[in-house]
């Protein structure tokens, strides 16, 4: 399964938008490509799922570049409320869909 | 309605004793899956379970640990004669491939399991 790659942490404030980005420079050609949030003392949630260009849903967008190698994921204006562990995950969309977590990039948005 | 639920929500042991931790999952999904996650680290995959046959169970750190499900849904995770290198927690997460977004894992809240 392909390795990723994202920034230990980042710092934010309400109302602004947060890119994080994530490097998967070995990303298979059936990879699909999924974020999951986690808060602290829960189990982690689905946010966003892409193959390639952009999807959009009520939370957030992601945005694929051409070759595939990196994605970015945008929360548009923050709130307190988003301060979490964000996750980026890389692999085939198969019956034995496993997934395989990095470190995360934990986001803190402050006041 | 109901979402996947574990219990106990928290387990305490003494290294040496076998503790069973128990997984509900959202009903009618047929895949389930098991990870831990230890203090401040990512998740790490256990086990996977399709119906009640476990085709991948390469994430098992040990014959300590084993886990089985019945009747495709219930899922039960053991751990015989813990280590203190257990202590994490248990997350399981249900699935089911006719959500639109395929692939999309539904968690649950964790077992928080310390063993001392």
């Amino acid at each position: 399964l392909a390795k990723t790659t994202q920034p230990i942490s980042m710092d934010s404030y309400e109302g602004q938008e947060v890119n994080i980005t994530c490097s998967h420079n070995n990303i298979a050609t059936n990879d699909y490509i999924t974020w999951y949030q986690q808060f602290p003392s829960q189990g982690p949630r689905f946010i966003i799922q892409g193959y390639k260009t952009k999807v959009t849903n009520e939370v957030a967008s992601l945005f694929i570049p051409a070759d595939r190698k990196s994605s970015t994921l945008s929360l548009p204006r923050v709130s307190l409320s988003d301060t979490a562990v964000y996750y980026c995950l890389v692999g085939p969309m198969d019956s034995s869909y496993k997934l395989i977590f990095g470190s995360g990039t934990r986001l803190l948005v402050r006041p | 309605g109901a979402g996947v639920s574990q219990s106990p929500s928290n387990k305490v042991t003494e290294k040496g004793k076998d503790v069973e931790l128990r997984c509900d999952p959202i009903s009618g999904h047929t895949a389930l899956y098991w990870y831990r996650q230890s203090l401040g680290q990512g998740l790490e995959f256990l086990i996977y379970f399709q119906g009640n046959s476990a085709p991948d169970k390469s994430g098992l750190p040990s014959d300590r640990f084993s886990a089985e499900r019945t009747g495709g849904s219930v899922s039960t995770l053991t751990i015989q004669r813990t280590q203190q290198e257990d202590s994490a927690v248990y997350l399981c997460a249900s699935s089911s491939y006719q959500d639109s977004s395929l692939g999309e894992q539904y968690f649950g809240p964790g077992t928080r399991l310390t063993v001392t």
